[in-house]
């Protein structure tokens, strides 16, 4: 069966630090990779989306980028967080027509 | 440009009672609608599912209802139970790369 790992579960970086962020799939090869982030009491917004290794798209203008090393693992990375970059962030792969999302980051930048 | 939406922020229902949660688009190209649950700081999980071209689906005690028409779908969860007090989140897709636009998540409470 498939499976889809994230860490850190929890994350306070002060602002201007680096930033990156994991997620791994297994039971699976070459799926469709997700980066979601959700707002403080909002609705989930995609970030970047993957179809393959070294295959990102970026969905909206942001400080972050993402990146595909391996066949399952998707990276989050900043260069530099700013306070608007807090949230709780979701990796998701797709499995069929459906997104299967994993346990989430909660990342809070002071 | 929120194209899926989710009205109504909140819902409670009596334990038993049917809850329904509604949930609008403005894209006619979506082919694929999908409701998710989630618990706080966890992610979600996925509910159930319809196509296009399909108007109904039924998994257990969801079903997914669709109108095209009135690009309006709802999700009825009959009996409802304690275990379904979370926010639910409906998203929609298209065929060709299922990047999901989700709406803003309706609390649903159960109450005993």
């Amino acid at each position: 069966s498939q499976t889809i790992h994230q860490w850190p579960a929890t994350l306070v970086q002060p602002v201007g630090s680096p930033l990156s962020l994991e997620c791994t799939v297994e039971g699976t090869s070459n799926p469709n990779l997700y980066w979601y982030r959700q707002a403080a009491g909002r609705g989930l917004q995609l970030l970047f989306y993957s179809v393959g290794i070294g295959q990102i798209s970026s969905e909206v203008p942001q400080n972050l980028s993402a990146s595909r090393p391996q066949d399952r693992q998707f990276i989050l990375s900043s260069k530099k967080l700013l306070l608007s970059d807090s949230g709780f962030y979701l990796c998701a792969f797709l499995m069929g027509e459906t997104q299967y999302f994993g346990p989430g980051t909660r990342l809070l930048v002071l | 440009d929120q194209q899926v939406k989710q009205n109504s922020p909140s819902l409670s229902v009596q334990e038993g009672r049917i809850s329904i949660l509604n949930c609008d688009y403005t894209n006619s190209m979506f082919d694929y609608f999908l409701w998710y649950k989630k618990y706080p700081a966890e992610g979600p999980t996925f509910l159930i599912s319809i196509s296009s071209i399909k108007d109904k689906n039924e998994d257990g005690r969801f079903t997914v209802f669709l109108n095209k028409s009135a690009k309006h779908l709802s999700l009825h969860i009959v009996p409802s139970q304690p275990g379904d007090s979370a926010v639910y989140f409906c998203a929609a897709s298209r065929e060709s790369d299922y990047k999901l636009s989700f709406g803003a998540g309706t609390t649903v409470t159960v109450r005993a």
